[in-house]
């Protein structure tokens, strides 16, 4: 069974610091993984994709690794901004069941 | 902003009532999943239809249910409401036959069962 974590849960920086988000998976036979935005009782927002053949996936101030062998990924959000403030969620798809497997999410916020 | 239309945003039903919740898929997609994120959760996965067709399910009793339509928009329905069944609840569009197609979701109900 696929299970996915996301350490820390939440995380508080200065505007302008580096914002690094870090999952991990427990079964490295997927497809692809996705990260997503979420704002407070709002839905998802695909930030990123990163096909299981890939290395590192980028979009701006935004930049997300895979290392497959060792089940984890990272975002790295550069520079920080009070906008950046919300939930930040991983999630991994497998052929198996047809369905994305989410961690728990990491809180965010950005202060002024 | 996606193509991903749900509706209604925000609903509240009695314990015991039913419910159907609705969803628009993002043009050119042909598979819509349901998702149910609790308070503080990420979200779990409930089902998928495809060709209006059941095409996975995850961990949730026979009372939820759903329908795709032919024009790929979709249908959740949960019937014996229980208080634990409040949520928000998530759609996604995405395209089946896509090895690493991306998945978009709508901006949610969120149903609170008193």
């Amino acid at each position: 069974k696929q299970e996915v974590t996301q350490i820390p849960a939440a995380l508080s920086v200065p505007e302008g610091e580096n914002l690094v988000l870090n999952c991990s998976f427990t079964d490295s036979a997927i497809y692809n993984l996705q990260w997503f935005r979420q704002d407070p009782g709002k839905g998802l927002t695909s930030l990123l994709l990163i096909q299981s053949s890939q290395r590192e996936q980028t979009s701006g101030r935004l930049n997300a690794s895979l290392d497959k062998s060792s089940g984890r990924s990272t975002l790295y959000i550069a520079a920080s901004q009070p906008g950046d403030s919300a939930t930040y969620l991983c999630a991994v798809f497998k052929a198996a069941g047809n369905k994305l497997t989410f961690g728990g999410g990491t809180r965010v916020l950005v202060k002024p | 902003e996606t193509g991903v239309t749900q509706s209604p945003t925000h609903l509240i039903k009695t314990r015991g009532q039913q419910v159907t919740l609705r969803c628009s898929s993002q043009s050119g997609h042909n598979t819509v999943s349901w998702y149910q994120q609790a308070l503080g959760q990420g979200p779990q996965f409930i089902f998928q239809y495809y060709r209006e067709e059941e095409n996975g399910r995850g961990n949730f009793p026979p009372r939820f249910s759903g329908l795709q339509f032919p024009n790929y928009s979709s249908e959740l329905n949960v019937n014996a409401l229980e208080l634990d069944d409040s949520a928000l609840y998530l759609c996604a569009s995405s395209l089946m036959g896509v090895l690493n197609t991306e998945a978009f979701f709508g901006q949610g109900t969120r149903l609170t069962v008193v």
